[in-house]
């Protein structure tokens, strides 16, 4: 049982280059969304999807953009890379009932390092 | 808006001590509360949670009893191993229906 599949598990980028970090999982959850975790600010959410083909910004947006075309993906776009954009990032999936009756699965998340 | 606060770390201990890592929220309406647990190089997971005033969630020798009056959900278990050591972080759900995190407490036991 796979659960929430990200990758890369690590990147390192240059400052002004582009990336897509994956999402998938495979227990047709409805929600999906990306965290980024840095230190002493525990977890904020960048963006999330309550649906195929709905999108929606959440505390930290600017800098990511994010697409749904299927269930199962739920990728993160880095348009131009920033050092302020080092970070572990986490994608999250639940099913429709909400965080009440279903809670978050995590996977395993991606370091990512600007320079 | 909506926020969680939860005590910083590290938190030390050896084995077998009792744990306690306090968590105060502030939320409009009745959100629900959750801890995850966080452990190396994975993601999170659920803990344990509770849903309304003075429930009492359970998981793996942990408890948090949901404190409407005080606002507090404060996780606490009687005998920690060292298998325990992780990052814990308090959480609700509002009347967004979307996670809010505490910043995490780092519990480190020694054996």
């Amino acid at each position: 049982n796979a659960g929430v599949t990200q990758t890369p598990k690590f990147q390192v980028l240059k400052t002004g280059q582009s990336m897509t970090l994956q999402c998938a999982q495979d227990m047709n959850h409805e929600y999906m969304s990306w965290y980024r975790q840095d230190p002493g600010m525990g977890l904020r959410l960048i963006h999330y999807s309550v649906g195929a083909g709905i999108t929606d910004q959440g505390e930290v947006p600017n800098g990511y953009n994010v697409s749904r075309s299927t269930t199962e993906d739920f990728p993160l776009r880095l348009l131009s890379a920033a050092p302020s954009q080092t970070s572990v990032y986490f994608c999250a999936s639940s099913a429709p009932s909400g965080q009440n009756n279903s809670p978050l699965h995590f996977g395993n998340g991606t370091r990512l390092t600007v320079t | 808006g909506d926020s969680v606060t939860q005590m910083e770390g590290p938190v030390t201990l050896s084995e077998e001590a009792f744990l306690t890592i306090n968590c105060t929220y502030t939320a409009t309406g009745y959100p629900s509360l959750f801890w995850y647990v966080q452990y190396p190089g994975e993601g999170l997971q659920l803990l344990l949670k509770a849903t309304k005033a003075d429930d009492k969630g359970s998981n793996k020798g942990f408890e948090a009893t949901y404190r409407k009056e005080t606002t507090s959900f404060h996780l606490e278990k009687g005998s920690v191993q060292v298998s325990d050591s992780a990052v814990y972080f308090c959480a609700l759900s509002g009347a967004t229906n979307k996670l809010i995190f505490g910043t995490g407490t780092l519990l480190a036991v020694q054996p």
